[in-house]
C-alpha cells in the first residue's frame, strides 16, 4: 500500500463546477500538506500549503486538511478550461523523511466548455 | 528571477548507455532535490543536497544512479548502464532554506526514453 492514495481519474467537468479532489495517507507523521497542478510536459507548480487541520482559501482555491481522518482535499470553485491539468498531492515533514516530499499519484482534471 | 532550469529536456538513449542531467536551481536556493517521474504517477524522491553536501539518496532506486552537486550550485544526476525501466522524467527541485517546510520550486524535467 503507498503511503499517500490518491484517485487517478480521469475527472471531467463542465466549466464553472465545483471541482472537489482528494487524497488519504497513512503516516500519521506527516506535518505539511501541498497541492501542486501539473500542466502537460511541465514541472509541478505549488498551488497550496497548509500545515494544520482546517481549511485555508486562496481565491477559487480552498485546501482542507483533516489529519485525524487522514484525508485532505483541493476544491476548485467556478472551473475553468485552464484548470485543465493533473493535480498532485504530496506530504512532507515527517521525522524519518527529512525534507523531501511524498506525492500521490496525481489525479487528471478537463474542464470543458 | 528566472525559475529552477534542466537541461536537456528531452534524452534518448540506447540500452547500456550512460546519461548525464543537468540541474540549474534559483539563484541563492540552499536546497536541491530529484524527483523521479514515470508515466502516470507522482514524482518520487531520489536524493537531496543541501549545499554541496548530499544529505540523503536514500531513493536512488540502483547503484547505477549517481548525483553531484559539487559546488553548491549546480546540479548533475548521472545514469550509467541505462534500462528500459530507467525511462521516466526526472525532475529537479530546489528550495531557499534548511527549514524542513520550505517550498520546493520545480523545473521542467528531463524526459528521458531508454530504447
Amino acid at each position: 500500500q503507498k503511503e499517500v492514495e490518491q484517485d487517478p481519474g480521469p475527472l471531467s467537468v463542465p466549466e464553472g463546477a465545483i471541482v472537489s479532489l482528494n487524497c488519504t495517507y497513512s503516516n500519521s507523521a506527516f506535518q505539511y500538506f501541498m497541492w501542486y497542478r501539473q500542466y502537460s510536459r511541465k514541472g509541478p507548480e505549488l498551488l497550496m500549503y497548509t500545515y494544520s487541520s482546517g481549511n485555508k482559501e486562496d481565491g477559487r482555491f480552498t485546501a482542507q486538511v483533516d489529519k485525524s481522518s487522514k484525508y485532505i482535499s483541493l476544491f476548485i470553485r467556478d472551473s475553468q478550461p485552464s484548470d485543465s491539468a493533473t493535480y498532485l498531492c504530496a506530504m512532507g515533514g515527517d521525522t524519518g523523511g527529512g525534507n523531501k516530499l511524498t506525492f500521490g499519484t496525481g489525479t487528471q482534471l478537463k474542464v470543458e466548455l | 528571477g528566472a525559475g529552477v532550469s534542466q537541461s536537456p529536456r528531452y534524452k534518448v538513449a540506447k540500452r547500456g548507455q550512460d546519461v548525464a542531467l543537468r540541474c540549474d536551481p534559483i539563484s541563492g536556493h540552499v536546497s536541491l532535490f530529484w524527483y523521479q517521474q514515470a508515466l502516470g504517477q507522482g514524482p518520487e524522491f531520489l536524493t537531496y543536497f543541501q549545499n554541496e553536501a548530499q544529505l540523503d539518496k536514500s531513493g536512488l532506486p540502483s547503484d547505477r544512479f549517481f548525483a553531484e552537486r559539487p559546488e553548491g550550485s549546480v546540479s548533475t544526476l548521472k545514469i550509467q548502464r541505462t534500462q528500459q525501466e530507467d525511462s521516466a522524467v526526472y525532475l529537479c527541485a530546489s528550495s531557499q532554506a534548511y527549514v524542513r517546510a520550505d517550498t520546493q520550486y520545480f523545473g521542467p524535467g528531463t524526459r528521458l526514453t531508454v530504447l
